[in-house]
């Protein structure tokens, strides 16, 4: 069965600096990976996703993951922060078929400090 | 036009009630979603309906009855509210595995 690890229940961090939020993942076949972000009392919004082909994706707001196979990781980073970015972020991972279920971590939240 | 709507946003209720939370999306998806999002945050999927056919019944209990009308459709019926159900309900819709989910803005149910 697929799970998902989010190490990091918060991660605080000074506007304008660089973040990683770490997803690592457990399947015994290939996977979708998905980033969802959370703002407060709001949904989920998707940030960015991985299929196949180019490790690296990009997504909305800046944001980029890399998939790495061998660790199998696919950690979510931004180069700069905003204070507008401060919000829950989850890693899910999907191994696609006939139901499709997708698999939440526990979340991690990035808090963005002025 | 809001992709996947849910109503009611907020939802109080006494022990013991029963309810219902509504959710539509007109994306034109084949399969829809509940999940249940406790108090700290942990995100866990409880049906999923494709094409109106129940195909994910995770452990639930059986107070918990989905029912899909139409496959824009997707109602959560909740009978003898308990308080361990205070909790975000989201319903979400796709379209398939590389697609994701689309999320509804949630349903905070308080059961005192």
């Amino acid at each position: 069965a697929q799970s998902v690890t989010q190490l990091d229940s918060q991660v605080p961090v000074f506007e304008e600096a660089p973040v990683e939020l770490r997803c690592n993942y457990s399947s015994s076949v290939s996977v979708y990976l998905f980033w969802y972000v959370q703002y407060p009392n709001q949904g989920l919004q998707l940030l960015l996703k991985y299929l196949s082909g180019s490790t690296l994706v990009k997504g909305i707001n800046g944001f980029e993951a890399e998939f790495n196979k061998s660790q199998t990781s696919f950690h979510l980073r931004k180069p700069s922060v905003h204070i507008s970015d401060t919000a829950e972020y989850f890693c899910a991972v999907s191994e696609g078929g006939a139901t499709n279920k997708l698999i939440f971590g526990t979340g991690t939240l990035l808090a963005v400090q002025p | 036009d809001t992709a996947v709507s849910q109503t009611p946003k907020y939802l109080v209720t006494q022990m013991g009630n029963d309810k219902s939370i509504k959710c539509e999306q007109n994306l034109g998806h084949d399969t829809m979603y509940w999940y249940k999002q406790d108090s700290k945050k942990f995100l866990k999927i409880m049906f999923s309906y494709n094409n109106k056919e129940l195909i994910i019944n995770e452990t639930v209990p059986n107070r918990f009855s989905p029912k899909s009308p139409d496959k824009a459709h997707l109602n959560l019926h909740i009978n003898s509210l308990e308080l361990g159900d205070s909790a975000v309900y989201f319903c979400a819709s796709s379209q398939g595995g590389d697609y994701g989910y689309t999320f509804g803005s949630g349903t905070r149910l308080t059961v005192v």
